[in-house]
């Protein structure tokens, strides 16, 4: 069974300031996908990211980007230009590549409040 | 292109009662995935539906139940309700074989007393 871990519950940074979130998890698949999803106060679930396993280059999208160490089985997010609608749960989640399999795994998260 | 869709958005229920939850998915995906959410909690997978049929299960009691319809919408049934089933639930919907992108409906809100 795959585990997600997300080691801080809570952050806080001045807007326009870059944060790292962390994500480390434990599986003994090779190929696999993990995702981070923003929940703001409004509740609907928004994908931010995604990446690949079996990809070296690390995903960015837009002011997003990650650092991906598939031997370290460690995926932090990292938000440059961070702003106030940034602020929202954060979750880390994992999806073994199998199809009939497609489940996501998430950790239980980190509160990113963006001060003005 | 239409976002996944839930409703209601909030629900208040008796513990033994029964309720059934329901999901619109997007527009182009066949596949909807159910996740239930606690309190301070990360969503917990509770099963997925591809073609009408169980296409996984997550560690949920059989009174956990579900349909998928020929639109690819479907239905969450809960029977014998329980104080521990108050939740956000979310149902997300992707296309099989496609990115492995699952999009999430803004969640029904349970509370059971």
């Amino acid at each position: 069974a795959q585990t997600v871990t997300q080691s801080q519950p809570e952050m806080s940074v001045q807007e326009a300031e870059t944060v790292t979130l962390s994500c480390t998890y434990d599986t003994s698949e090779n190929n696999y996908y993990l995702f981070w999803y923003k929940q703001p106060p409004s509740r609907q679930m928004i994908l931010v990211i995604r990446q690949e396993a079996y990809k070296q280059q690390n995903a960015t999208e837009n002011r997003f980007s990650v650092n991906f160490q598939k031997a370290a089985k460690s995926f932090s997010l990292k938000i440059s230009d961070s702003q106030l609608g940034d602020t929202a749960m954060y979750f880390c989640a994992f999806m073994k590549h199998e199809w009939g399999n497609e489940k996501l795994t998430f950790g239980t998260g980190t509160r990113l409040t963006i001060i003005p | 292109e239409t976002g996944v869709t839930q409703s209601p958005t909030h629900l208040i229920k008796t513990r033994g009662q029964q309720v059934t939850l329901r999901c619109s998915s997007q527009s182009g995906h066949n596949t909807v995935s159910w996740y239930q959410q606690a309190l301070g909690q990360g969503p917990q997978f509770i099963f997925q539906y591809y073609r009408e049929e169980e296409n996984g299960r997550g560690n949920f009691p059989p009174r956990f139940s579900g349909l998928q319809f020929p639109n690819y919408s479907s239905e969450l049934n809960v029977n014998a309700l329980e104080l521990d089933d108050s939740a956000l639930y979310l149902c997300a919907s992707s296309l099989n074989g496609g990115n492995y992108e699952q999009y999430f409906g803004p969640g029904t809100r349970l509370t059971v007393t």
